[in-house]
């Protein structure tokens, strides 16, 4: 299996600018999931998703974040308008759930620079 | 919301030296996890844990599932310059929830 890919991987766009960030997990993992990193608050999780449906969105921070998994084979996260506070790593992850104890894995991650 | 507290917060040591890390938390735990995340890159998981008391080797790391279910230790012996990364300890809460709590993470420098 290739793992969870993500794209792109670095994006450069201007405040106010919409940007859309792209996940590929691994087949037959049931479960995904967003996370933002940054060197204050470390790894944080925005959402995630069971079976394409979101469970917990409790981690998006606004409503200018948006997510959507339309198949079991991809996802997305939108930021609409976005904002220099908004740069930082979106991961991207996906896991087999709690009927296999394997933990996540990660995909590269998209590098996210508003100016 | 459920915290886990990793320390040190980072590390600097001479290739060679033995190295040691830890995770603890106010609430139990039924799966401790420790990813290794390379710069520019996701993290990966090393090991690990499923019971209170276990302890799991990968090479030269060794990890341990503490008794009371609240904490967690990660040792690396005998460290090489490709070690050097941000460590992060995950776990795991009772309920049959899918979702991980991360620690912040341990950044580990080796000196050649």
């Amino acid at each position: 299996d290739a793992g969870v890919i993500q794209s792109p991987r670095h994006e450069v766009t201007e405040m106010g600018q919409e940007v859309t960030l792209r996940c590929k997990p691994i087949s037959g993992h049931d479960y995904l999931f967003w996370y933002r990193q940054t060197m204050m608050r470390g790894l944080e999780l925005l959402i995630y998703f069971n079976n394409n449906v979101p469970i917990d969105d409790s981690g998006m921070p606004e409503d200018r974040f948006s997510a959507k998994m339309p198949n079991a084979s991809f996802s997305t996260l939108k930021i609409q308008p976005s904002e220099p506070r908004d740069s930082a790593v979106y991961f991207c992850a996906s896991s087999f759930g709690p009927r296999r104890s394997d933990g996540y894995t990660f995909g590269s991650g998209t590098r996210l620079t508003v100016v | 919301g459920q915290q886990l507290n990793q320390s040190p917060q980072s590390m600097f040591i001479q290739e060679g030296e033995d190295v040691s890390m830890n995770c603890t938390s106010s609430s139990i735990f039924n799966t401790w996890l420790w990813y290794k995340q390379d710069p520019g890159e996701g993290p990966v998981l090393l090991i690990a844990l499923y019971k209170a008391g276990e302890l799991t080797s990968n090479g030269r790391l060794t990890a341990q599932f503490g008794i009371t279910r609240k904490d967690s230790f990660l040792n690396i012996s005998a460290s090489i310059p490709s070690d050097v990364g941000i460590y992060f300890c995950a776990g795991r809460t009772q309920g049959g929830s899918e979702k991980l709590v991360f620690g912040k993470g341990t950044k580990l420098t080796v000196n050649p």
